[in-house]
């Protein structure tokens, strides 16, 4: 059975602070996506990355792909209230079913 | 374009009765996913509809669940005799299938049994 553990679960930070978030598991996935969710909503796409070491950058955002294709983070820099939300990481095996992580609810406060 | 949608958003029902929950994905997707997500569970695959081929429902939780997908277009989640457990929100996704990895989920249906 394919896992992914997120962490960390909960994170509140001040404004223009800097953070990561990982995503960890034992299996190779052919993909992984980053997902955000507000409240009432289904989650929104954010990234994919498909290529082992592959880098993906959006705005202040930035995506890494470990080599191993087994691992993934996700680095916000100068955070804002906007940021706020549940961001999920979700590997996809051979047929592109989504295995997801436990999620990370950030707070950004102003 | 217009996105995934999903309706009911909302549905109360009380314990026992059955319940029907519709997808109607991005139109030219081919691939169509049903997942649940429920406190303390994060989010779970429940079934998966790729074009004509067999649907792979190895995600399904219990034979009370079943789903069909008609013209290869909207689909139908079913849920007979609903137990409390199965509150959760239901989320549908759609992929094009070739090229792409992507899925795009609709807003949810809240279920709530009572």
């Amino acid at each position: 059975t394919q896992l992914l553990e997120q962490s960390p679960q909960f994170l509140s930070i001040q404004e223009g602070e800097n953070l990561t978030v990982y995503c960890n598991s034992s299996s190779v996935f052919s993909s992984l996506q980053w997902y955000r969710q507000e409240p009432g909503e289904g989650p929104v796409l954010l990234v994919t990355v498909v290529t082992g070491g592959e880098v993906k950058k959006l705005k202040r955002l930035t995506f890494q792909f470990g080599d191993a294709r087994k691992d993934s983070s996700l680095h916000i820099t100068a955070a804002q209230p906007g940021d706020t939300g549940l961001y999920l990481c979700a590997g996809a095996d051979s047929s592109y079913k989504l295995i997801f992580g436990s999620g990370t609810r950030l707070l950004v406060r102003p | 374009g217009a996105g995934v949608s999903q309706s009911p958003s909302n549905k109360v029902t009380e314990k026992g009765k059955d319940v029907e929950l519709r997808c109607d994905p991005i139109s030219g997707h081919t691939a169509l996913y049903w997942y649940r997500q429920s406190l303390g569970q994060g989010l779970e695959f429940l079934i998966y509809f790729q074009g004509n081929s067999a649907p792979d429902k190895s995600g399904l939780p219990s034979d009370r669940f079943s789903a069909e997908r008609t013209g290869g277009s909207v689909s139908t989640l079913t849920i007979q005799r609903t137990q409390q457990e199965d509150s959760a929100v239901y989320l549908c996704a759609s992929r094009q299938q070739f090229h792409s990895y992507e899925q795009y989920f609709g807003p949810g249906t809240r279920l709530t049994v009572t």
